[in-house]
């Protein structure tokens, strides 16, 4: 059984940083990309970043570029999240997911969906 | 990087069917078959229901179904059911090597 569990969240003030793991079982990890997905408090989803099997392509949303990365330790068989210079707007549930996609030789790869996702992890910036 | 746009609600009373709309651009919905169609029920996390724009997960009842036409990808759920009741979110790739979501559509089952 695919299991995915987030864990890190918490409390945070502006401008702090927080590590985001997810752990992952059920599956062969280092043969998915993977992904991380946030969900502020009432509102939708929104697609944070993702990475490639062995760690050497990695994406990101325009609001978290420069100040988040996305990791993974395969031999551990988890991912992770570093968040720096936490802002307000930062405030959600983090999930992880296992990203399927496919691999065109001139455009790379291209994410199609999102088939396990983890149960979130809350991350709360405020002072 | 702007949100592909949903209606916010629609409703349907059991055994009726829905239809849930998601505009984006040439640049994620129209130029991609990479549509998929998440659901959310209140406090749990999003599932798969449908992927690139019209495949059905193992599991996954065959009253949803999915299509695209130009921009703008749709979500049908046929014979309503109480337990349909949820969040729906559809999401695209886009020419940005990024993955967008849909603002989200809150279905009522009357």
């Amino acid at each position: 059984e695919v299991q995915l569990v987030e864990s890190g969240g918490g409390l945070v003030q502006p401008g702090g940083s927080l590590r985001l793991s997810c752990a992952a079982s059920g599956f062969t990890f280092s043969s998915y990309w993977m992904s991380w997905v946030r969900q502020a408090p009432g509102k939708g989803l929104e697609w944070v970043a993702n990475i490639k099997q062995d760690g050497s392509e990695k994406y990101y949303v325009d609001s978290v570029k420069g100040r988040f990365t996305i990791s993974r330790d395969n031999a551990k068989n988890s991912l992770y999240l570093q968040m720096n210079s936490l802002r307000a707007e930062d405030t959600a549930v983090y999930y992880c997911a296992r990203d399927l996609g496919s691999y065109d030789i001139l455009t790379g790869y291209a994410s199609s969906h999102f088939d396990y996702w983890g149960q979130g992890t809350l991350v709360t910036v405020s002072s | 990087q702007s949100a592909l746009t949903q209606p916010a609600s629609v409703s349907g009373s059991p055994g009726q069917s829905i239809t849930i709309s998601c505009t984006g651009t040439s640049s994620d919905v129209g130029g991609y078959n990479y549509v998929s169609w998440y659901q959310q029920h209140p406090g749990k996390a999003p599932k798969l229901m449908i992927y690139e724009v019209s495949n059905r997960p193992s599991g996954v009842s065959n009253r949803f179904s999915g299509s695209k036409s130009g921009n703008t990808a749709s979500l049908t759920i046929s014979g309503l059911q109480a337990e349909d009741e949820a969040d729906y979110y559809c999401s695209s790739y886009t020419s940005s090597s990024t993955t967008v979501f849909g603002g989200g559509t809150k279905l009522t089952v009357l």
